[in-house]
């Protein structure tokens, strides 16, 4: 149980162009979703918070005009890196939870993203 | 500030020489402390929680344990299989979980 189902695995682009990155829920209904972004040899950093049918909640330092967060259903979020620069290039991992605070959360395989 | 500091940063071990890794945390009342494993290019995959001092849980060759101020992960006769990063994790406030640095573990044949 518990899976989370992330896509794409991989995505090359060119500089200047709009990714999406979809995170499914599979087997049970994500209330909270997280978004993170990690880089070689470093832990997780987390960029957003998101709710079903509210605003995402961003933390300090990270762009929310370049980096839109959705989540539309208790199944579904999506990161859209827009306008995508070189610098953007990194991992990305999305996670899901239940409804408690104090439920593990559990993490999609990730999303290498390079930008040329 | 709310803190989870993972020791050591990276622990090299030959197959079947047991070891622990170390999480020590400091966080305003402790809803639950969770230990993750994360292979390169994947997502973390969750392993254990833990809510109290004295718990205790395993997983084959994992062993999760809780005091009040840090939880241990021993392993037991590892085998090369079980080289990854290994993330704890504690929520601190609602669901804002703080990851530590992690420690990554390799198992030599």
């Amino acid at each position: 149980g518990a899976v989370v189902s992330q896509h794409p695995s991989w995505v090359i682009c060119k500089s200047g162009t709009s990714v999406k990155i979809e995170c499914r829920s599979l087997d049970f209904q994500a209330t909270t979703m997280f978004w993170y972004r990690q880089f070689p040899k470093q832990s997780l950093m987390l960029m957003a918070t998101s709710n079903e049918g509210s605003k995402a909640t961003y933390e300090q330092g990270v762009e929310k005009d370049k980096f839109l967060i959705n989540h539309a259903s208790l199944t579904l979020s999506t990161l859209t890196v827009t306008s995508a620069h070189p610098e953007d290039s990194s991992f990305y991992i999305c996670s899901a939870s239940g409804q408690y605070s104090n439920q593990p959360q559990h993490f999609g395989d990730g999303t290498r993203l390079s930008i040329l | 500030e709310d803190q989870v500091t993972q020791s050591p940063e990276a622990l090299r071990l030959q197959e079947g020489e047991s070891s622990s890794l170390n999480c020590s945390y400091t966080v305003s009342g402790l809803r639950g402390l969770f230990w993750y494993r994360q292979d390169p290019g994947k997502g973390p995959e969750f392993l254990f929680t833990l809510y109290s001092a004295g718990e205790e849980k395993e997983k084959e060759r994992l062993k999760a344990t809780l005091t009040k101020k840090e939880s241990f992960l021993h392993i037991t006769a590892p085998k090369p299989e079980d080289s990854a990063t290994y993330l704890c994790a504690v929520p601190p406030v609602l669901n804002d979980m703080r990851f530590g640095a992690g420690t990554r573990l390799t198992v030599k044949p």
